[in-house]
């Protein structure tokens, strides 16, 4: 089975800073890797994946991450923020052989004006 | 249909009670996913179907818990006989095949009393 482990659950920041969320993975076969979004009060929105090729994914909203296999992360970041960032990020991974979505715990960004 | 849809969005039972917890996913989606999240966690996966068949339970947590998806497009998640500990927001997802993209509904937040 495959687990994520997201190091920090809150992350402030000031406005216009840039911001890295924290993506740790565990599996032993090669995988998938998702960072999704949730606002308040509403569903998960996909904001990229890694399924292959450049290590280095463009999402929405101007967030990329990075793949990288030797440290097994996949860090979400973005140069500057703005104050409708402020959600909670879940990142995820999946077997390329299997169907099942491991999410991680979350950590919840406040962008502070 | 314009994306993932749930039903109820909100609902609070006595313990002891039986609910059913329904989703509709995108049309045309061959896979289908519940997740149940607790506050402060990521999704933890339940179940999936591909079509009407259920493929995968293992993350049922016992045998109160049951889904079906008889026609290949609406599912039903029902608990039977309730207990505080089920409380939680429930979710569904859809995609249009078991490794693609996971498209989330809103939610069904479920309180026992």
């Amino acid at each position: 089975a495959q687990s994520v482990t997201q190091l920090d659950s809150q992350v402030p920041v000031f406005e216009e800073a840039p911001v890295e969320l924290r993506c740790n993975y565990s599996s032993s076969v090669s995988v998938y890797l998702f960072w999704y979004v949730q606002y308040p009060n509403q569903g998960l929105q996909l904001l990229l994946k890694y399924l292959s090729g450049s290590t280095l994914v463009k999402g929405i909203n101007g967030f990329e991450a990075e793949f990288n296999k030797s440290q097994t992360s996949f860090h979400l970041r973005k140069p500057s923020v703005h104050i409708s960032d402020t959600a909670e990020y879940f990142c995820a991974v999946s077997a390329i052989t299997g169907n099942q979505f491991y999410f991680g715990t979350g950590t919840s960004l406040t962008v502070i004006p | 249909g314009a994306g993932v849809s749930q039903s109820p969005r909100y609902k609070v039972t006595k313990r002891g009670q039986d609910v059913a917890l329904r989703c509709d996913p995108i049309s045309g989606h061959v896979s289908l996913y519940w997740y149940r999240q607790a506050l402060g966690q990521g999704p933890e996966f339940l179940t999936y179907f591909n079509y009407e068949a259920q493929q995968d339970k293992s993350g049922l947590p016992n045998d109160r818990f049951s889904a079906e998806r008889p026609e290949g497009s609406i599912s039903t998640l029902t608990i039977q006989r309730t207990e505080q500990r089920d409380s939680a927001m429930y979710r569904c997802a859809s995609s249009k095949t078991g490794r693609e993209t996971q498209y989330f509904g809103p939610g069904t937040r479920l309180l026992v009393l």
